[in-house]
């Protein structure tokens, strides 16, 4: 069975930092594609960055320059690096397989929270 | 970018209500679109890929067609259960999310 287990939210003030983490079991983050998905508060979903098979890594425009997406394979965990958070990056944040080719998602975590105020 | 267009953004139906949503995409996006189903609290739920295709152990009443630049996610016969927000996404081109559909009790 699939599991996803996202941690690392909380409060962090505009400007500020925060790395999430993303913990696999059931499935090797080496050989698939892991994704990050967000939700504003009363907003809908917003795909933020993937990491591939071969590490290329793509991220929404919203967030580029901003963000880093990384694995460790030894820890069979996708990480989400967030630096100069803003307002609007204030979200829960899903962690979740994508399926290549078709890219669709088929297993997701049940997020963390991410709350960005002085 | 490519954009997507769900309608309506909410509405209201019965147990036992056929339901059907819309979602239109900016360009083609083939058959690449896929649809969700989310419930506060949890974690968004596969339902349907590559258009028409049912996720394993979604039930059969949970139907999608359409190609290119038009879609639709058939619900028949609703059930308590299936009152959701319903998304669909297009992974042509990285990917992108339609702004939701509640379906909500009427």
């Amino acid at each position: 069975e699939v599991q996803l287990v996202e941690t690392g939210g909380g409060l962090v003030e505009p400007g500020g930092s925060l790395r999430l983490s993303c913990a696999a079991s059931g499935v090797s983050v080496r050989s698939t594609y892991m994704s990050w998905v967000r939700q504003a508060p009363g907003k809908g979903l917003e795909w933020v960055s993937v990491i591939y098979k071969d590490e290329t890594t793509y991220y929404a425009d919203s967030v580029k320059g901003r963000f880093t997406i990384s694995r460790d394979n030894s820890k069979n965990t996708v990480y989400l690096q967030m630096t100069s958070l803003r307002a609007e990056d204030a979200a829960v944040y899903y962690c979740a397989r994508e399926v290549p080719v078709t890219g669709h998602f088929d297993y997701w975590g049940l997020g963390t929270l991410v709350t960005v105020s002085s | 970018d490519i954009q997507m267009t769900q309608s309506p953004s909410s509405l209201s139906a019965s147990v036992g209500d056929t339901v059907s949503i819309t979602c239109r995409a900016s360009q083609s996006v083939s058959r690449y679109l896929n649809w969700y189903q989310h419930k506060p609290g949890k974690a968004p739920k596969l339902l349907i890929f590559e258009a028409s295709t049912l996720q394993t152990g979604v039930p059969s009443r949970f139907s999608g067609s359409g190609s290119g630049t038009d879609f639709t996610l058939t619900i028949s016969s609703l059930q308590p259960e299936d009152f959701a927000t319903y998304y669909c996404q297009q992974s042509h081109s990285t990917h992108t999310f339609g702004q939701g559909t509640k379906v909500d009790i009427k």
